[in-house]
């Protein structure tokens, strides 16, 4: 099994609104990531976490906030979002954080309105 | 820094052509590359991959050889299919340890007419 589910497929949010993007992973992978995706460009790092531990936070503003409750788990917390925030954000994991290929999820497509 | 060059298309082919998807590196290290895919509407899925060089990753027809002296993976597939239209990322791992991550090139839209 290489699959990465994420929830929701879709999500649209306002402003002051408190939303969460969850993660999943039974592939035993200790590394997860978040990058987002807007159209036509590749995607961008935003966080990884290797054993559960953040490793990298890529200066992303405090409105978005990770969380690895467990090794199979990520969520993404998401607060007082701009319009500018709407874009595809894609869940991946690795093996490690070390050279191993990743595996992405379908992503979530959130739009801020 | 650590970085991927990639042609940017839009690449159009007909059905049964010669696809090549040009992708350079930056020199740094002895990085992993990695092709890839990116269906419409979907997340991306690894096409194929290399650890060290003169390595060639395969996969569904699709073949890269990582060429040291040239810095470059470039993506080649004999006949492409329609079912190939898709946007093409390469990329490279950048150092080692807890910093380390994919730098992906720009990526490449490939429309493959019947």
């Amino acid at each position: 099994d290489t699959e990465v589910t994420q929830t929701p497929k879709h999500l649209v949010m306002g402003m002051t609104n408190k939303k969460s993007l969850k993660c999943e992973q039974h592939m035993g992978h200790r590394a997860m990531y978040w990058y987002k995706q807007k159209a036509k460009k590749p995607p961008e790092l935003m966080f990884v976490y290797s054993y559960e531990k953040l490793s990298i936070n890529e200066s992303v503003p405090s409105r978005f906030s990770p969380e690895c409750p467990n090794s199979s788990l990520l969520n993404l917390h998401l607060h007082a979002l701009q319009p500018e925030d709407s874009a595809l954000y894609l869940c991946a994991s690795s093996r490690g954080q070390n050279a191993y290929e990743q595996y992405f999820g379908p992503g979530t497509r959130l739009t801020v309105t | 820094g650590d970085s991927v060059t990639q042609m940017e298309g839009p690449v159009t082919l007909s059905e049964e052509a010669f696809l090549t998807i040009n992708c350079t590196y930056t020199a740094t290290g002895y990085p992993s590359l990695f092709w890839y895919v990116q269906y419409p509407g979907e997340g991306l899925q690894l096409l194929l991959k290399a650890t060290k060089a003169d390595d060639k990753g395969s996969n569904k027809g699709f073949e890269a050889t990582y060429r040291k002296e040239t810095t470059s993976f470039h993506l080649e597939k004999g006949s492409v299919q329609v079912s190939d239209s898709a946007v093409y990322f390469c990329a490279r791992g950048t150092s080692g340890g807890s910093n380390y991550k994919l730098t992906f090139g720009k990526g490449t839209l490939l429309t493959v007419n019947p």
